[in-house]
């Protein structure tokens, strides 16, 4: 699995958008990006992911350059609720060995009033 | 639809005992993974089921073991507990096999 790197902590205030950055230069053509987000002691949650079209849910948008080197997760509109740790995951879809995600330490956002 | 369950959410064992959490995927979910979370190491991962087979593991002693069963639930095992082996214990289940996964709330256990 290609290596990310995020930055460890960011802030955003309640309302504003928050881009979470996540640079991945050695993904493979047949790698997709995954985002998840751990809120503190619950188990995490899957967000989104893409291969090299942007994508949007009713959660967030995943926008992926165009050397899909590097992606950022936006929140459109965050709320204190959205205050977590977010994990960039670069991974197969489909392999046979099966499907362990590697998680790293992600970024912790914190959103403020 | 319901989420995946774990059982039990809270756990205290002592020393060199042995303990068996379970999980119950997502309806229609044939791949389970485990997760060990502790402040120091992180996530990491314990080992993936898909159809009652083990198609992956992680690195972690032979002391950490699991199976699934034909309805897809799992259950995993840690004989001899260490007391390092306090930790977040998550499962997550994924439709065929993925890497969209999705988590349970996890097991807490304390070895005392």
């Amino acid at each position: 699995d290609a290596k990310t790197t995020q930055p460890p902590s960011m802030d955003c205030a309640e309302g504003r958008a928050a881009n979470l950055p996540c640079n991945h230069s050695t993904i493979s053509g047949n790698e997709y990006v995954y985002w998840y987000r751990q809120i503190h002691s619950q188990g995490p949650q899957y967000i989104i992911h893409g291969l090299k079209n942007n994508e949007t849910n009713e959660m967030a948008s995943l926008i992926i350059t165009e050397d899909r080197k590097s992606s950022t997760l936006i929140l459109p509109h965050a709320t204190l609720r959205d205050t977590a740790v977010y994990y960039c995951i670069v991974r197969v879809a489909v392999s046979n060995s099966g499907y362990a995600l590697n998680f790293g330490k992600g970024t912790s956002l914190l959103v403020t009033p | 639809k319901a989420g995946v369950t774990q059982t039990p959410r809270y756990l205290i064992k002592t020393r060199g005992q042995q303990v068996t959490l379970s999980c119950s995927p997502i309806s229609g979910h044939r791949s389970v993974s485990w997760y060990q979370q502790t402040p120091g190491q992180g996530l990491q991962f314990l080992f993936e089921y898909f159809s009652e087979t083990q198609r992956n593991k992680g690195n972690f002693p032979g002391r950490f073991s699991g199976r699934q069963f034909s309805n897809s639930r799992s259950e995993m095992n840690v004989s001899t507990l260490e007391l390092g082996d306090s930790a977040l214990y998550l499962c997550a289940s994924s439709l065929l096999g993925g890497s969209a996964q999705y988590f349970g709330p996890g097991t807490r256990l304390t070895v005392t």
